[in-house]
């Protein structure tokens, strides 16, 4: 089983519509939950993290962990086709350490307009 | 413009053959790190580096060297390629260390290198 598990997609959702992309993970002392998102052709970039349990909001973007289930969500309001991308989350004990980073397999997100 | 510059983009070449591939950041970072991503089985560490002279081994380190002699540039050395080598391969760099609870250690990738070895 591996440590991160991450549905690989495509998901294919209209414009316009909420995208929830999930993770859930087995190793229940990772503290630091991260997104990143990965235009085609390019490298990965933090879209946002998060620390512990709870949410956290920017813009149209929604990280949710539940540190209980071992289960962290992204949700994207008011998705755009510039939205389209491979999302992928990361997690780590500490922020030290990025050697430490486990990551999931990334779901390929497609908006159609 | 901070960055972190990958070349070549894009390599096919043979087995055996012995490549580099080169990786430079400008923003004075101490980490440096390279992972290969394949399909269903995203991103897995290679090598990383915690400053010069200092590496480690990551999740697949076999077939790969690295070197670190200056801060700004994390070589990735193929000594004798193999097809199970094919991959797109991407460099990446961090701050070492991050002081207080402000923000995450940001990775910042490069484009990365699609190599194709034959």
């Amino acid at each position: 089983q591996k440590e991160v598990e991450q549905d690989p997609g495509p998901l294919s959702v209209p414009e316009g519509a909420i995208v929830s992309l999930n993770c859930t993970y087995s190793n229940s002392a990772f503290q630091y939950f991260m997104w990143y998102r990965q235009y085609s052709r390019k490298g990965p970039e933090l879209l946002m993290y998060t620390y512990s349990s709870g949410n956290k909001e920017d813009g149209r973007f929604t990280a949710q962990v539940d540190k209980s289930s071992k289960y962290i969500s992204l949700f994207i309001r008011d998705s755009q086709p510039s939205d389209s991308a491979t999302y992928l989350c990361a997690m780590t004990l500490n922020m030290d350490s990025n050697y430490q980073l486990i990551w999931g397999a990334g779901t390929k997100l497609i908006i159609k307009p | 413009e901070a960055q972190v510059t990958q070349n070549p983009r894009y390599l096919i070449t043979v087995t055996g053959k012995k490549l580099t591939v080169t990786c430079s950041q400008n923003m004075n970072h101490e980490y440096m790190s390279w992972y290969r991503q394949d399909p269903g089985l995203g991103l897995r560490q290679i090598y990383y580096s915690m400053n010069v002279e200092v590496t480690d081994k990551g999740d697949v380190p076999e077939g790969y060297k690295v070197s670190r002699k200056e801060k700004r540039n994390f070589p990735l050395i193929l000594e004798s390629p193999s097809p199970n080598q094919t991959s797109l391969y991407f460099c990446a760099s961090s701050l070492s260390i991050v002081t207080g609870s402000s923000g995450a250690n940001v990775l910042t990738f490069g484009a990365g290198s699609r190599l194709t070895v034959l």
